[in-house]
């Protein structure tokens, strides 16, 4: 147990609809970052939150938005879904400046 | 941006010491390397972290070459239950971002 939670932990959409994936930090760590992971590959960097600031961001378009709240939990939404969309979403949670972070168990998102 | 290079998969027996390399050409000065194993459908989980020269803790060792170009992550007597993969991780500050850079990962299979 890592003390991450993310809701909920599968979800089937429809392609062009919206969702919201949720993350409940590990108290006390004020970084969060969400990843992309498509099955068979690792995963990949979306954002990273500090302080409720996007602070870092990897190659993924617009559409894909997060906020932090002051409690430090957090929330990806990605509009306009797409097919390759369809993946395991891990939210991570650290110290700033650390590399060492702790994962939830994810979100199976299919987009259908 | 760093970019790292791990095998995709190795076979190894209980027992054995299993060593994986990662390389990591692009490294930044002030980064650290660090190492997750990832079970099936469950979050990645840290191993260990590291600088330069060698890290040890209670589960793995991390071996970094004075160019900190490669690491090693040793994993002693391994069991069946190491069956997993493990992903490299660096950091890589770019001009305007933060990038956390996954490896593609190594499918350890561990044999009785």
């Amino acid at each position: 147990e890592t003390g991450v939670t993310q809701s909920p932990t599968h979800l089937i959409k429809t392609r062009g609809q919206q969702v919201t994936l949720r993350c409940s930090s590990q108290s006390g760590h004020n970084t969060v970052s969400w990843y992309q992971q498509a099955l068979g590959q690792g995963p990949q960097f979306i954002f990273q939150y500090y302080r409720e600031e996007e602070n870092g961001r990897g190659n993924f378009p617009p559409r894909f938005s997060g906020l932090q709240f002051p409690n430090y939990s957090s929330e990806l939404n990605v509009n306009a879904l797409e097919l390759d969309d369809s993946a395991l979403y891990l939210c991570a949670s650290s110290f700033v400046g650390g590399v060492e972070a702790f994962f939830g168990q994810g979100t199976r998102l299919t987009v259908v | 941006l760093a970019k790292t290079t791990q095998p995709i998969s190795m076979d190894s027996y209980e027992g054995q010491e299993v060593n994986i390399t990662c390389s990591h050409n692009n490294i930044a000065t002030n980064d650290y390397i660090t190492w997750y194993q990832q079970f099936p459908s469950q979050g990645p989980r840290f191993i260990i972290q590291g600088y330069k020269t060698k890290v040890t803790n209670e589960v793995a060792s991390l071996f970094i070459p004075a160019d900190r170009k490669s690491s090693t992550l040793s994993l002693p007597r391994v069991s069946l239950s190491d069956t997993a993969v493990y992903y490299c991780l660096v950091g890589d500050r770019g001009q305007s971002n933060y990038q956390l850079i996954w490896g593609a990962g190594t499918k350890l299979i561990i044999k009785p």
